[in-house]
């Protein structure tokens, strides 16, 4: 049982730049999240996608797009990338969000 | 705004030293509360939940937490770490129906064997 599987877990990219990270699951939940993971400010939500079809802002969405594919896929594209957006970026799903997350293992994204 | 605190940024025990690791909140209506526990290099894995009932949560790997609504607090208890407890410890908090999980700034844990 895969889990939550994010492509690629490592990645370099010169300013202004473009990129597409991919997630998926294989558990048949219903919502997709990504967060971004910085020193000392914990995870800060970006985008979710509470049912296939839907999509929503989150905390910090500037400069990210998404797509909810299908139910089982989440893609979150950087347009032009920026160093601020140097971050660990992980998926999540869940069946309900009362029972908690399911994360993927993240990707390592590093702007120069 | 809503938001979760952990006022512990960092944490230092000995083995088979206790833990209580602080998280508070800031919301007044209906809540869930979870810890999560990074490993290092890994990613976030759920320890325990509080959906509704008894305040005492049990989790994994002997871990507790305890909901006191009165005091806005979902701390975090062990009576022994061990050296394997060493992670980044993350508290969320979910409020009424929301789909979104609002995360606490985490708190790293360092067990000296």
């Amino acid at each position: 049982n895969a889990g939550v599987t994010q492509t690629p877990k490592f990645q370099v990219l010169k300013t202004g730049q473009s990129m597409t990270l991919q997630c998926a699951q294989d558990m048949n939940h219903n919502s997709m999240y990504w967060y971004r993971q910085d020193p000392g400010m914990g995870l800060r939500l970006i985008y979710y996608s509470a049912s296939e079809g839907t999509t929503d802002k989150g905390e910090v969405p500037n400069g990210y797009n998404v797509s909810r594919l299908n139910k089982r896929e989440f893609s979150l594209r950087l347009e032009s990338a920026a160093p601020s957006q140097t971050s660990v970026y992980f998926c999540a799903s869940s069946e309900a969000p009362a029972y908690g997350y399911t994360f993927g293992s993240g990707t390592r994204l590093t702007v120069v | 705004a809503q938001s979760v605190s952990q006022h512990n940024h960092h944490v230092i025990l000995s083995e088979a030293a206790s833990l209580e690791l602080g998280c508070n909140y800031s919301y007044g209506g209906t809540v869930n509360l979870f810890w999560y526990v990074q490993y290092p290099g890994q990613h976030l894995q759920l320890l325990l939940k509080y959906f509704s009932g008894d305040p005492l949560v049990k989790g994994i790997k002997g871990f507790e937490a305890e909901f006191i609504k009165s005091k806005f607090s979902f701390n975090l208890r062990k009576p022994s770490v061990q050296w394997s407890d060493t992670a980044e410890y993350f508290c969320a908090l979910r409020m009424d129906s929301s789909y979104k999980l609002i995360f606490g700034s985490g708190t790293r844990l360092l067990v000296r064997p």
